[in-house]
């Protein structure tokens, strides 16, 4: 696609569910970065992939958060037993690979509530 | 411990006029510092960046200042439009280090 898509746009879920969050990259773009943004807030980096693998996780708040992307291209955040801190705006981004953080394009997020 | 201080947490401005948004860092280490434009429901989008190794960089209207010895540096916005009214991040990160470190956002109104 043209630009980097994430689906769904809106979640509302119950405290304790789980949810999964899709983001579809730019095609082509190696490296793949997951942010979540609460209101009122700057982007707070959780985690990015290089290819398949995740280079970086040092930003997921705890082991309720997961994110895979098993081949290369597109990439779920899973987000087990959620709380009503979890509710932000999860944005994911991606670029042609590391290091061209100039060519880092951003999705329009999914806004999570959880009630 | 917040690594990029953002100020002012918003400003208004009247059309034609120069908006001025303020950046501090701690880590020197950082060597790329972005700004992002973001609108309601938008994701941010890269407006203007900079290395340390310049002091001043300029697109059109958007210019950075960087003031390496004070780990400082801000966007100025020339002729500022309604169009520009946005949220606007100030950001920094390490060289090969993908992990882009964002300042808390100045909500930009320009009045008409």
């Amino acid at each position: 696609g043209a630009g980097v898509s994430q689906t769904p746009s809106n979640k509302v879920t119950e405290k304790g569910k789980y949810v999964e969050l899709r983001c579809d990259p730019i095609s082509g773009h190696t490296a793949l970065y997951w942010y979540r943004q609460s209101l009122g807030q700057g982007p707070e980096f959780l985690i990015y992939f290089q290819g398949t693998g995740a280079a970086d996780d040092s930003g997921l708040p705890n082991d309720r958060f997961f994110a895979v992307r098993p081949e290369g291209s597109v990439s779920t955040l899973k987000i087990q037993r959620t709380e009503r801190g979890d509710s932000a705006v999860y944005l994911c981004a991606s670029s042609p690979g590391i290091g061209e953080g100039e060519k880092l394009f951003f999705g329009s997020g999914t806004q999570l509530s959880v009630l | 411990q917040q690594q990029v201080k953002q100020s002012p947490q918003s400003l208004i401005v009247q059309k034609g006029g120069i908006s001025i948004i303020n950046c501090a860092y701690e880590n020197t280490a950082f060597d790329y510092f972005p700004w992002y434009q973001q609108f309601p429901g938008k994701g941010p989008a890269l407006l203007i960046a900079i290395r340390p190794d310049v002091s001043e960089k300029k697109e059109g209207r958007f210019t950075i200042s960087f003031n390496k010895s004070a780990k400082q540096f801000s966007l100025h916005i020339m002729d500022s439009q309604p169009g520009d009214s946005a949220t606007y991040f100030c950001a920094a990160s390490n060289y090969g280090d993908d992990k882009i470190i964002f300042g808390k956002g100045t909500r930009l109104h320009i009045l008409p």
